[in-house]
């Protein structure tokens, strides 16, 4: 069965404390690996997509990277407005599958 | 202003009374997508668009409709509401250029089923 799974589930960082989201994914067919943020009330806003394995992408105090099996999302020295939850979702046949996100919450 | 409007914002209705949630793009998408979001479930597709007239289930299809006759608008539609359809409701767009990867999501539909 496909699936995405992200872990941990939530995250609490002081400012500057840097640290990793992972998305393990188990899928056929990957068209596409992507990370979205969503801050609360709010419809998700777009940060990356990574195609094939080895791939980075960086934004700011964000990087993603993907393997074969899972990708990270490295945030380095976070500031409270990095406070959302991360989503990981991958495009299989054009079928779009989410995880369950990662509500990170920076502390000033 | 590139955007993913939706209609109504937010709706309390009553079992079994027909609705219909708009939503339109004006960024000439081909890809367009209605999802869920639930509290311990995340966000599940219903229904997705490759183009007009084309559409195809998503993983949580039942108790919904779709139609895609223009380009830029994409309604959902709840024949026959029921509680358990009470969530909150995005629709999203992306080109086919972007791989439909890059998706603009909506303000969301937050739907009540008493």
């Amino acid at each position: 069965e496909d699936q995405v799974t992200q872990s941990p589930e939530a995250l609490r960082l002081q400012e500057g404390e840097s640290s990793s989201l992972n998305c393990s994914y188990t899928v056929s067919g990957l068209r596409g690996l992507f990370w979205y943020r969503q801050d609360p009330g709010k419809g998700p806003e777009f940060l990356f997509t990574l195609y094939s394995a080895g791939e980075e992408k960086e934004k700011e105090r964000l990087k993603a990277t993907l393997t074969k099996k899972e990708s990270f999302l490295h945030i380095t020295a976070p500031k409270p407005e990095d406070s959302a939850t991360y989503l990981c979702a991958v495009n299989r046949d054009d079928k779009i599958i989410f995880g369950k996100g990662t509500r990170l919450h920076i502390l000033p | 202003e590139a955007q993913v409007t939706q209609n109504p914002r937010y709706l309390i209705t009553v079992t079994g009374k027909k609705l219909t949630v708009t939503c339109s793009q004006n960024m000439n998408h081909e890809y367009m997508s209605w999802y869920r979001q639930d509290p311990g479930l995340g966000l599940r597709q219903i229904y997705y668009s490759m183009n007009v007239e084309v559409t195809d289930k998503g993983d949580v299809p039942e108790g919904y409709k779709v139609s895609r006759k223009e380009k830029r608008n994409f309604p959902l539609i709840l024949e026959s509401p029921s509680p358990n359809q009470t969530s909150l409701y995005f629709c999203a767009s992306s080109s086919y250029r972007a791989s439909y990867n890059e998706q603009f999501f909506g303000p969301g539909t937050r739907l009540t089923v008493l």
